[in-house]
């Protein structure tokens, strides 16, 4: 298992600003994924962070918008750049570990951000 | 990534048994089929995974009938916490890519 932890957990920011999300594993993991969620909808993929590589970015997402860090196995950052109120979402980093009978995915509390 | 396809909501009461059934027309045949919770204001959490027949934890029970082009989730006696959103997903054991349908939103009621 893992146990992730996101800072902050929420926060209100005014247009063309931008803030970075800070994503802690308690182990040491390959891959870590950052996730966004709009109001009322499913899940995104955003980018997948790999620890000395750069991230790969998803389609409609981009790394001038999405700029994400990943400088060891337990730690990520993700900034949403410029932002404009369509950003305001909730964005959640996970991992993926494997327990031996399966791949799972452990995900972060989630960052609630609301643009202004 | 095969689509999934399960109904929006659900209501249900305290103590009954729920069953969500998703459906994955076009499974291929390396796909695994998963589950996840996700409460209000927290990240999804993985509940079950199969392949085929039925497995059962010490959460839920997943059925899948041998043409695996459906599968169900059964919650047994539910109560006021199970309240959540429940995705349906369907790919490779190792794909790190999980594409989020709309989910099931599990209303319990007392």
């Amino acid at each position: 298992s893992a146990v992730i932890s996101q800072k902050p957990s929420r926060d209100i920011c005014q247009r063309g600003t931008s803030l970075t999300i800070q994503c802690q594993v308690d182990s040491q993991v390959t891959m870590m994924f950052w996730y966004r969620q709009q109001p009322g909808q499913s899940l995104t993929l955003i980018a997948t962070a790999n620890q000395g590589s750069e991230a790969t970015y998803e389609s409609g997402f981009v790394i001038d918008k999405f700029p994400i860090s990943r400088p060891n196995l337990t730690f990520s950052t993700l900034t949403v750049s410029n932002m404009s109120p369509e950003d305001s979402s909730i964005y959640l980093c996970s991992v993926e570990v494997w327990d031996g009978s399966s791949y799972e995915q452990y995900f972060g509390p989630g960052t609630r951000l609301t643009v202004t | 990534l095969a689509k999934t396809t399960q109904p929006i909501s659900m209501d249900s009461y305290e103590g009954q048994e729920v069953n969500i059934t998703c459906s994955h027309n076009n499974i291929a045949t390396n796909d695994y089929i998963t589950w996840y919770q996700q409460f209000p204001s927290q990240g999804p959490r993985f509940i079950i995974q199969g392949y085929k027949t039925k497995v059962t934890n010490e959460v839920a029970s997943l059925f899948i009938p041998a043409d695996r082009k459906s599968s169900t989730l059964s919650l047994p006696r539910v109560s006021l916490s199970d309240t959540a959103v429940y995705y349906c997903l369907v790919a490779l054991l190792n794909d790190y890519k999980l594409s989020f349908g709309a989910g099931t939103t599990v209303t319990v009621r007392a």
